[in-house]
């Protein structure tokens, strides 16, 4: 099982609200990890969004609009990106982040999203 | 402006080597984490290596344990990594990313492992 699972695609409409999912392996527990999050679109490199391990304790990319804000999910397991007010340049590939074990850091599979 | 350049990317056969860097400039690079990653084609990020502000301490993945050596040069703000016996499945850009937050990123490298 891998350590950070996200769906492979998402779908919204713009205007509306997009919540992607990060759920930590079982045994992980998501209320000790500090959750990154990144946006990467075609042909670019990832650009950091935010850091969020609670809401006394979070960091907002240098730039990033705040309709962009972190949570999580204790009952699942999972951080979430909550992007809000979606415009067709958020359309892009989000990936989370953590650091694991012996200061190793693992990326999740990424979520494509796609606005229409 | 805060920026990384990486370079030393090309085309090398299977069991061959590279020496990629990266250039830092526009912050105090002795006092920053720094990371490679990596992407394969139209796969997902890997997170690769990373090396602590001082150099006292690397981490790498388990799949590049043995081939891969991160390093650093913090007189001249520059990351390497040293990649030998390299196989087809490390084909990828890979990028140098800064901070513990790995929230600086590189436009990457690409290196293709192909006979």
């Amino acid at each position: 099982q891998a350590v950070l699972t996200q769906p492979s695609s998402l779908s919204a409409s713009p205007g509306a609200s997009a919540s992607l999912t990060c759920t930590l392996r079982s045994g992980i527990n998501v209320g000790t990890y500090n959750i990154y999050w990144y946006q990467q679109k075609p042909g670019r490199p990832p650009q950091f969004l935010l850091r969020y391990k609670s809401d006394s304790d979070k960091q907002q990319g240098s730039g990033v609009p705040s309709r962009f804000s972190g949570s999580k999910d204790a009952s699942a397991n999972a951080g979430i990106l909550l992007i809000s007010g979606l415009q067709s340049e958020d359309e892009a590939d989000y990936y989370c982040m953590i650091w694991h074990s012996s200061a190793s850091v693992v990326f999740g599979g990424g979520t494509k999203l796609t606005v229409l | 402006e805060v920026q990384l350049v990486e370079s030393g990317g090309g085309l090398v056969q299977p069991g061959g080597s590279l020496r990629l860097s990266c250039a830092a400039s526009g912050f105090s690079f002795s006092t920053y984490w720094m990371s490679w990653v990596r992407q394969a084609p139209g796969k997902g990020l890997e997170w690769v290596a990373n090396i602590k502000e001082d150099g006292s301490e690397k981490n790498y993945v388990d799949s590049v344990k043995g081939r891969f050596t991160i390093s650093r040069d913090n007189a001249k703000n520059s990351l390497y990594l040293q990649m030998n016996s390299l196989r087809a499945e490390d084909t990828a850009v890979y990028y140098c990313a800064s901070g513990y937050s790995v929230d600086v990123w590189g436009q990457g490298t690409t290196v293709t492992v192909s006979s």
